[in-house]
């Protein structure tokens, strides 16, 4: 399996309050990407980062912000979580290789964000 | 990305063949169909690519008509930890556009094996 962690794994937290999930992996591969997977929405793309300090939004990236201060780490916030956050958060990552081809994405254990 | 079409679930007996399909009707040349799969609270799980010709790995076989407007995949001897949601994604590999490997799921098909 590809090594990637989430942390936390569960979280709790009151609306209003900042939240940071943790994307870290030891694959060193280029690409990380961060999904939110809600009951009839199946897996949508928050942000994503095609290399150190780079990223641009996804699909739904509206209440979101993310950073990639080293290829291992990245970081995913709520600068003030609500309600409609709450979900399960993975992250992915993925390389390309040499001959210029996106390889297939690996996918973290997820994270469980409950927004009271 | 070209948009995929998959049924909502499917049935399957245990040690049977599971076939799951797919329509991407609007695939261009330069996409690849991709599956993959997520076990009841895991993250997703790659299973095959494939670009026109059919594809064979441990896991799955893979088979794309001619045309590449559908593409079928199959479990050989599916067993009870199979039971998963199938997703059917096509995107383009080249990493030389913009789309930084990113991935679009639908909301794939269930698969349900039984005893």
């Amino acid at each position: 399996d590809a090594g990637i962690t989430q942390s936390p794994r569960h979280k709790v937290t009151e609306t209003g309050t900042p939240v940071t999930l943790r994307c870290h992996q030891t694959e060193n591969h280029r690409y990380m990407y961060w999904y939110r997977q809600d009951p009839g929405h199946g897996l949508r793309l928050i942000h994503y980062s095609y290399g150190v300090k780079d990223t641009d939004k996804g699909e739904v990236s509206d209440g979101y912000s993310v950073s990639r201060s080293k290829t291992e780490d990245f970081l995913l916030t709520l600068e003030s979580a609500t309600s409609s956050q709450t979900s399960v958060y993975f992250c992915a990552i993925s390389e390309s290789l040499l001959a210029g081809y996106y390889n297939e994405q690996f996918f973290g254990p997820g994270t469980r964000l409950t927004v009271l | 990305d070209a948009k995929t079409t998959q049924p909502t679930s499917m049935d399957c007996a245990e040690g049977r063949a599971a076939n799951l399909p797919c329509n991407h009707s609007t695939i261009s040349g330069n996409e690849y169909v991709y599956w993959y799969r997520q076990i009841h609270s895991q993250g997703p799980q790659y299973i095959i690519h494939g670009l026109k010709n059919n594809e064979t790995n441990e896991m799955a076989s893979l088979i794309i008509t001619e045309d590449r407007k559908s593409s079928t995949l199959i479990l050989p001897h599916a067993t009870l930890r199979d039971t998963a949601v199938y997703y059917c994604i096509v995107r383009v590999r080249d990493a030389g556009g913009t789309s930084y490997g990113k991935l679009t799921f639908g909301q794939g098909t269930i698969l349900t094996v039984h005893p």
